[in-house]
């Protein structure tokens, strides 16, 4: 059974930072591209980055560019978001997310329940 | 950049049948994909590829696409059907750039 469990979610002030983490299992972690999205509470699903199976790739949302990092640790069947600068309009549940590849888009087939993300002074 | 339009809400009477669409330039080139999220719960991949169901989900959802306009079908709606649904394809950044549409409210009356 596939299962992503994210943690590392907190209550932050603004300009300071945060990691989140995801442990994965129930498939083999380092065959996938990863992806982080996060939804504002009452708001959408907002994509915020994505990486290769190696980290040889990687792309974020503009929103975040410069401000986040995403990487993954495939001996430890993780995946990870350094966020650093955090402005109010971060605050979230963010979603760790695998992803398939067919044709020629990437699709969501599991998620994890996510993890709260509050900036606030 | 690409976006995906979605109407905000969408109302139906059990029984009856519901139509959501997603409108963008992305559905041109690239398969476009659905998801249902019901109240505090994460997001299921309900159509992958315009129009395939995965391993689970009711026959009753099918999908599909013509052009930059692609359309979740729900037949005889049901009470538990009432969520939040989401399509979304690629982005227009990198390869593994993503764009999700606004969201759907599936009202079941």
């Amino acid at each position: 059974e596939v299962q992503l469990v994210e943690s590392g979610g907190a209550l932050v002030q603004p300009g300071r930072s945060l990691r989140l983490s995801c442990a994965a299992s129930g498939f083999t972690f380092h065959d996938y591209t990863m992806h982080w999205v996060r939804q504002a509470p009452g708001k959408g699903l907002e994509w915020v980055s994505g990486i290769s199976w190696n980290s040889g790739s990687i792309d974020q949302a503009d929103s975040v560019k410069g401000r986040f990092t995403i990487s993954r640790d495939n001996a430890k069947n993780a995946l990870y978001l350094q966020m650093n600068s955090l402005r109010p309009e971060d605050t979230a549940l963010y979603y760790c997310a695998k992803s398939y590849y067919r044709g020629n888009s990437y699709y969501f087939d599991y998620w994890g329940q996510g993890t709260l993300v509050t900036v606030s002074s | 950049s690409y976006e995906l339009t979605q109407v905000p809400s969408v109302s139906v009477s059990p029984g009856q049948t519901a139509s959501i669409t997603c409108s963008g330039d992305a559905l041109a080139k690239h398969y476009g994909h659905w998801y249902q999220q019901k109240p505090g719960q994460a997001p299921v991949l309900l159509i992958k590829q315009d129009n395939e169901r995965p391993s689970g989900i009711p026959e009753r959802f099918s999908g599909s696409s013509s052009g930059t306009i692609m359309t979740l079908t729900i037949s005889g709606v049901q009470a538990e059907d009432e969520a939040d649904y989401y399509c979304q394809s690629a982005g227009s950044g990198g390869i593994y750039s993503v764009v999700f549409g606004g969201g759907t409210k599936l009202t079941v009356l």
